[in-house]
């Protein structure tokens, strides 16, 4: 079946450091790919998404390239702030969209 | 405001005592799931739903049913809860099931099987 993996946290930054969190996947087909957040206490919100191959998803300075030849979606920002602290999940989204796969979470936390 | 409300937020409860945990969006979504978040393990489906009267079997579907007889509401049912199914629970709906839709989260059941 399909497989979402993500560098496992957490991960501790200094404020306005180089962010990359790594997420690699398994499935057939053409799989549409997500980064979502969770912030302390809420549901998860959608940070951005590609549907097919060298797509680029951004928001709020971050970004992740859809990469096939690789199967990976790597997030990534540029300067990090104290209010990105969460925790990212990785997640693709079958052929059909009937299934959603998540990867296991990476926890971030920024330090002023 | 476009929302998915959950409730109860949390619950405590015994082995074996029935629960029904309510899921109702107002989005007019077809799409509606249900996950469990366990540490490590990331959200895995339970149970998802294409539309009123279709629902189908995700990844963890053992001790769990669900129903789908208004497309606004999706309730998760624990006939006989155990201890392994404490967890966060996650309803979450979209417009469609098409591979680029983007899933809408409600806020999550925290629930404790005693």
């Amino acid at each position: 079946g399909d497989s979402v993996t993500q560098m496992e946290g957490p991960v501790t930054l200094s404020e306005e450091a180089f962010l990359t969190i790594n997420c690699t996947y398994t499935a057939t087909g053409y799989p549409s790919l997500f980064w979502y957040v969770q912030y302390p206490g809420e549901g998860l919100q959608l940070l951005l998404k590609a549907t097919k191959a060298d797509d680029k998803g951004s928001n709020k300075g971050f970004e992740a390239t859809y990469r096939k030849e690789t199967t990976s979606f790597h997030l990534e920002k540029g300067s990090v702030q104290v209010s990105d602290s969460a925790v990212y999940f990785c997640a693709l989204r079958d052929n059909a969209g009937n299934m959603l796969t998540f990867g296991g979470g990476t926890r971030l936390m920024v330090k002023p | 405001e476009a929302q998915v409300t959950q409730n109860p937020r949390y619950l405590i409860t015994v082995t074996g005592k029935k629960l029904t945990v309510t899921c109702s969006q107002n989005m007019n979504h077809e799409y509606m799931s249900w996950y469990r978040q366990d540490p490590g393990l990331g959200l895995r489906q339970i149970y998802y739903s294409m539309n009123v009267e279709v629902t189908d079997k995700g990844d963890v579907p053992e001790g769990y049913k669900v129903s789908r007889k208004e497309k606004r509401n999706f309730p998760l049912i624990l006939e006989s809860p155990s201890p392994n199914q404490t967890s966060l629970y996650f309803c979450a709906s979209s417009n469609g099931g098409g591979r680029g839709e983007t899933q809408y989260f409600g806020p999550g059941t925290r629930l404790l099987v005693l």
